[in-house]
């Protein structure tokens, strides 16, 4: 079945640490990627996003995401994460032309980051 | 500017019993969409608006659950007979268009079933 996979649930770091996190999905076709994040207490916020081009896209918070085609994946990073980063993480996916523009979203990925 | 409002913020309801689930987008938005996410997952589609009719319904999960968007702006969201399994977060998106553009979600409605 077509998914989108975001492989760690939940994720520990001390401030400072580097962060990856994985997306892979398994729609074919163009699609555009994103990544939300939801900080407790809030709404789903857009963390960044890639329709075209380069594929390193920078986003808000000193966050940043490949997008590499033959790997059907976007990973967001972070070189040094803070206290603040501490939300939900959600990778998502709209196809192209297809789908009238709903997003597939993954399980979601819960950063906790320590001070 | 206002983003996207939904209301109720928390709605407790008793199976069986209807409910109306409300969402304002932001103002020139002309794609709506709902979603709705049950605990420790992901948002998954319901269905999408472009101006007044829907364009796809194919997520509603039966025929209790049903949407309108009347006169291209404020969307209900109608639950009828519902279940204990109907009991999520309710989210509302909007956009400028529906191709291109980044949806913006709303706070959610979170719907509970006795």
């Amino acid at each position: 079945a077509q998914s989108v996979s975001q492989h760690n649930h939940h994720v520990i770091l001390s401030e400072a640490a580097s962060l990856e996190l994985g997306c892979n999905y398994s729609y074919g076709g163009t699609v555009n990627l994103f990544w939300y994040v939801q900080y407790p207490g809030q709404h789903l916020q857009l963390l960044l996003k890639y329709f075209s081009g380069d594929p390193l896209v920078k986003g808000i918070k000193g966050f940043e995401a490949e997008f590499i085609k033959s790997k059907f994946s976007f990973n967001l990073r972070k070189p040094s994460v803070q206290w603040s980063d501490t939300a939900e993480y959600f990778c998502a996916v709209k196809v192209r032309g297809s789908t009238l523009g709903r997003l597939y979203f993954g399980r979601g990925t819960q950063l906790t980051v320590w001070p | 500017g206002a983003g996207v409002s939904q209301t109720p913020s928390n709605k407790v309801t008793e199976k069986g019993k209807y409910v109306e689930l409300r969402c304002d987008p932001i103002s020139g938005h002309t794609a709506l969409y709902w979603y709705r996410q049950s605990l420790g997952q992901g948002p998954e589609f319901l269905i999408y608006f472009q101006g007044t009719g829907a364009a796809d319904d194919s997520g509603l999960p039966n025929d209790r659950f049903f949407a309108v968007r009347p006169e291209g702006s404020v969307s209900t969201l109608k639950i009828q007979r519902t279940e204990r399994g109907d009991s999520a977060m309710y989210l509302c998106a909007s956009s400028l268009r529906a191709e291109l553009d980044t949806q913006y979600f709303g706070p959610g409605t979170r719907l509970t079933v006795l």
